[in-house]
């Protein structure tokens, strides 16, 4: 079954601060992984989408990283915002193109 | 240039019943994906659409069916309601496999 982890669930940081966001993956082949925010009561926003042949693709203060001999691929918020505070989601396609997403990390950053 | 439109917003059905809920994606976009996306299964693909044909299907029952016209525009239809039916439905459009994908806000379905 394809599977999608992340961690942590839910994450607490200060306004400022950085902060590394992680998913796990085990579907093969590999088509693309993608990074969504999805603040309460909206539709997800994409912030990246790679696919095999790229290791990192930044939006911003985002970067997202990818390591496809170990199927896991990060998120790092830099000089976190208010507005950060939002639900992260990670959805990787294997050959098929049909994605299945995390269950996502909940993000609150404090002031 | 407008986003992804997704109407109603809310509706409130009673068991048995069917919706159908409806999707403009960003014009341009041939592909329109749907989602399902609960508290407690978080967010499942359900179909998508590219130039009027269904290219990819979920592990969804067959009460679940979708479409998609000329124009782009995807409608998708969820026949003989169940309470666990109720969710936030999404739709997301883009120009195709591994481009940007856009969502709309959603719909909110409440089974009653």
């Amino acid at each position: 079954k394809n599977q999608v982890e992340q961690s942590p669930q839910s994450l607490i940081i200060l306004e400022g601060k950085n902060c590394t966001l992680q998913c796990n993956y085990t579907v093969s082949p590999f088509s693309n992984l993608r990074w969504y925010k999805q603040d309460t009561g909206r539709g997800p926003v994409s912030l990246t989408i790679m696919t095999f042949s790229e290791n990192t693709k930044s939006n911003g203060r985002y970067t997202a990283t990818l390591d496809a001999d170990t199927k896991q691929s990060s998120l790092h918020i830099t000089a976190s915002q208010l507005s950060d505070s939002a639900s992260y989601i990670c959805a990787q396609s294997g050959g098929s193109y049909i994605p299945t997403f995390g269950r996502g990390t909940s993000l609150i950053v404090h002031p | 240039k407008a986003g992804v439109t997704q109407t109603p917003r809310y509706l409130i059905k009673t068991r048995g019943q069917q919706v159908t809920l409806s999707c403009s994606p960003i014009s341009g976009h041939r592909s329109v994906s749907w989602y399902q996306q609960t508290p407690g299964q978080g967010l499942q693909f359900l179909f998508e659409y590219f130039s009027e044909t269904q290219r990819n299907k979920g592990n969804f029952p067959g009460r679940f069916s979708g479409r998609q016209f000329s124009n782009s525009r995807s409608e998708m239809n969820v026949s003989t309601l169940e309470l666990g039916d109720s969710a936030l439905y999404l739709c997301a459009s883009s120009w195709d496999r591994n481009t940007e994908a856009f969502f709309g806000q959603g719909t909110r379905l409440t089974v009653v």
